[in-house]
Parts: C-alpha cells; structure tokens; sequence
C-alpha cells in the first residue's frame, strides 16, 4: 500500500477560481502534513504545514486535515497563472518525509 | 536568505563509476536529507542524518549509497559504484527542527546525475 496518495491530474482551473487539491496516507501514527509546491526542473518547496484535525490558512492557501479518514487537502482561491506548478502532499509516518507523486495544477488566464 | 546549495549542478559519469554528491546545509541546522527524483516519478527519501550518524534510511539507500559530514558545513552523498538506474536529480534538504515540525525541510536546487 503506497504511504501518501495523490491523483496526477493535471488539475486545469480558469484564473480566479478555487483548485482543490486532495491526499489520502496509509500511517494513522502520522503526526504532520505538510504542501509542497514544485516548479518543472525546480526543487520543492514548502507552502503549507498542519498538524490538527480542521482547517489552516495562509493568505490564499488552506490545508485541510480530517486524521479520522486519513485524508488532507489543499485550497488555493483566487488561483493564478504562476500556481501553475506540481503540489505535493507529505507525511511523516516515523522521522522522514515522505511524499506523494503530486498533483499538476494547470491555471488558464 | 539562507539556502541550502549543492555541488555539481550535473554529473554524467560512466557506470561503475563512483560519485559524490557536495550540499552545504543552512548553518544552523542540525538535520540533513538526500532525497531523489527519477524524471517523471515522485521525490524519493534515501536517507536521514543528525549528530554525525544515519537517522532513517529507505530501501533505496542500500550498500552501494553511503553518506558523510566530513567538517562542519558540508554533506556528502557517494555512491560507490553507479548503475544506470541511479540516474536521476538528488536534492538534499536540511532542517532545523524535529518532531512534529521534522517535515519542514529547505531543499537545494539538485545535482542532476546522469549515468552512461
């Protein structure tokens, strides 16, 4: 059973609109969830953290995490052409991150 | 802003060949990563490193993979002898923090590896 689970999309949104980006992971000892954002040829970088069941926000950006379903999502409202870029969703099931394949997000002008 | 840099950018080598691997953690972090990324496939964790000895490390991270803090600022990744499977871009990733907030990693820009 893979550990963090993604769809590979591509994800296409017009500008303006809300993408939805979801996560299911395998380890229910799972303490911390964390959003990535990955540019094409670029390395990850971080976005997003949450660490309690409900909802986080960070300007335009909300993780949501539901530990119950083993399930975490991420909100981009007001989706702009530069969010075009590959999201990742990571986990840490012991001491070392692990990350999902990613989710593309494509957004249309 | 303080950033995790890595040496070579690109390394093509022969298979069978050995390779290292440079990064330069931030300063004052304490926690050091090599993960990989087949072209196409998902960021792979190989290995973990804190207080001069391996943290966690992944099945990829077999005997042919070895890491090393040789002084106070650098982290190396060798790998002894390279298949041509082992081509693929290698971040390493440093971070301040353990626990909860271990996932908080600052990524170098990659040494993207290329095995003939």
């Amino acid at each position: 059973q893979k550990e963090v689970e993604q769809n590979s999309g591509p994800l296409s949104v017009p500008e303006g609109a809300i993408a939805s980006l979801n996560c299911t992971y395998s380890d229910r000892g799972s303490q911390s969830f964390f959003w990535y954002r990955q540019y094409s040829g670029k390395s990850p970088e971080l976005i997003m953290f949450i660490y309690s069941n409900g909802d986080k926000e960070d300007g335009r950006f909300t993780a949501q995490l539901n530990k119950a379903s083993q399930y975490v999502s991420l909100l981009i409202r007001d989706s702009q052409p530069s969010d075009s870029a590959t999201y990742l969703c990571a986990v840490t099931p012991r001491t070392a991150l692990i990350f999902g394949k990613g989710t593309t997000l494509s957004v249309s002008s | 802003e303080p950033e995790v840099t890595q040496t070579p950018s690109h390394q093509v080598t022969q298979m069978g060949q050995e390779v290292i691997l440079r990064c330069v953690p931030i300063s004052n972090h304490l926690y050091f990563y090599w993960y990989r990324q087949i072209l196409g496939q998902k960021v792979e964790f190989l290995v973990s490193f804190y207080n001069n000895e391996i943290s966690e490390k992944s099945e990829i991270f077999d005997d042919q993979f070895s890491v090393e803090r040789p002084d106070g600022s650098n982290f190396t990744l060798k790998i002894r002898s390279t298949k041509l499977e082992d081509s693929a871009m290698y971040f390493c990733a440093s971070s301040a923090a353990s626990g909860r907030a271990a996932g908080e990693l600052f990524f170098g820009e990659g040494s993207r590896l290329t095995v003939l």
